[in-house]
């Protein structure tokens, strides 16, 4: 069965102290990864896409990186405005429904 | 550029009463979605419209759910009769042919 899984549930950062999120995946082929953030009483709101492994983008702080097995979101130098719900969803070859995992929820502190 | 937008933004309903979704897509893009969070779980696929036509309601949990896309445009989403674990963030999105699919802000359904 396809599964998204992402860790952690939560994290609480410092302003300026950089981490990563994961996104694990399973599917029986990939035709793309996708990053949303999401802050609380509004939609997900679109960040990447990723298709192949090796793969990079960037934006602003954030970027991320794609294997055949997992997805990274990398925060650098975080800023109290990067708090949000950060989620990850794949597709598969034959369907265009997105499956997503439950969600990184960021909080990050001056 | 308008994005997709939802409404009511919140509804309490009484078990067994009748509600009903709208959503508008950004203006050209001929695919729709409908998913869905409830509480504690993440967001899971209802279909997907192509213009008018369903081209995958494998996520429609029951026969209560009724999703309609007349003339391409807006869909509404009704469920009758709602039941309590129907309470949920329902959330619709739109793409194009460049298949990144964006997000309405949610419509909030609590089943009393």
């Amino acid at each position: 069965e396809d599964q998204v899984t992402q860790s952690p549930e939560a994290l609480r950062l410092q302003e300026g102290e950089s981490s990563s999120l994961n996104c694990s995946y399973t599917v029986s082929g990939l035709r793309g990864l996708f990053w949303y953030r999401q802050d609380p009483g509004k939609g997900p709101e679109f960040l990447f896409t990723l298709y192949s492994a090796g793969e990079e983008k960037e934006k602003e702080r954030l970027k991320a990186t794609l294997t055949k097995k997992e997805s990274f979101l990398h925060i650098t130098a975080p800023k109290p405005e990067d708090s949000a719900t950060y989620l990850c969803a794949v597709r598969e070859y034959n369907t265009d429904k997105l499956i997503f995992g439950t969600g990184t929820r960021l909080q990050v502190f001056p | 550029e308008a994005g997709v937008t939802q409404f009511p933004s919140h509804s309490v309903i009484e078990k067994g009463q009748t509600v009903t979704l709208r959503c508008d897509p950004i203006s050209g893009h001929d695919n729709l979605y409908w998913y869905r969070r409830v509480m504690g779980k993440e967001i899971k696929f209802l279909l997907h419209f192509v213009k008018e036509s369903k081209q995958d309601e494998s996520g429609m949990p029951n026969n209560r759910f009724l999703a309609e896309r007349t003339g391409g445009t807006y869909s509404t989403l009704k469920v009758q009769p709602a039941e309590l674990e129907d309470s949920g963030v329902y959330f619709c999105a739109s793409s194009s042919l460049q298949e990144t699919q964006y997000f309405g802000p949610g419509t909030r359904l609590l089943v009393l």
